[in-house]
């Protein structure tokens, strides 16, 4: 079965923290995303990577960095914590050779930030 | 620029009919999909349309006309476990990997 897990359901931090939000998958797959989700606006791409080590900006990526050194793991990292990056943050994964390009989601992590 | 517009809010009662609509206006098409999302949970895979038509899947059903911009997703026989959101989101010609999404449409089933 499909998994994509995320390393926190829920999290607060401070203002001006450095703040790592963990994705790992168990499908293999080359292409990895992060979102940010807020009412009304929808999902919203922070960063994305189709393979390791490689990453690319989506719509909204100031304020955020990415890292992914191995296939299964992709982080996504704050460099410092603001009270607008107080949201849901999702992570999903596809394969590109498949038919559909099929995002699989992992549960999300709401961040609150203080 | 790049746009899907989805109704933010319907309303409908159980055992009934509800059709959710969806237009866009994306750099090219290779096809559109339907996510359902129960509140604080991911997103989970509902449909993927890419030839016009109507395509059935128990009680759900997602039409597409690619000429018109235009998708629905048409929910039959409604449960109170179908209140969610639920989202529209294109896959452009361009930048294959990234999917364009819309806000969602929260729907609330009502007994």
């Amino acid at each position: 079965d499909v998994k994509v897990t995320q390393s926190s359901r829920y999290l607060v931090k401070r203002t001006g923290e450095k703040v790592f939000l963990e994705c790992v998958q168990d499908m293999d797959h080359e292409n990895m995303f992060w979102y940010r989700q807020d009412p009304g606006l929808g999902l919203r791409l922070i960063y994305f990577s189709y393979d390791v080590k490689m990453k690319e900006k989506g719509d909204i990526p100031e304020g955020y960095s990415v890292s992914r050194e191995k296939k299964e793991r992709f982080s996504l990292i704050l460099e410092s914590a603001s009270t607008n990056q107080t949201s849901m943050y999702l992570c999903a994964s596809s394969a590109p050779r498949t038919v559909t390009y099929e995002q699989y989601f992992g549960p999300g992590t709401r961040l609150t930030v203080t | 620029g790049q746009n899907i517009d989805q109704p933010t809010e319907m309303t409908a009662t159980e055992g009934a009919i509800v059709q959710i609509n969806c237009t866009y206006q994306t750099s090219g098409f290779n096809g559109l999909f339907w996510y359902q999302q129960h509140a604080g949970e991911a997103p989970t895979f509902l449909s993927y349309n890419v030839l016009d038509g109507l395509e059935e899947k128990g009680r759900f059903s997602s039409f597409l006309s690619r000429s018109k911009g235009y998708s629905y997703l048409l929910l039959k026989e409604l449960q109170m476990k179908d209140s969610a959101s639920y989202l529209c989101a294109v896959r452009p010609l361009i930048g294959n990997y990234q999917l364009i999404w819309g806000a969602g449409t929260k729907l609330i089933i009502k007994p």
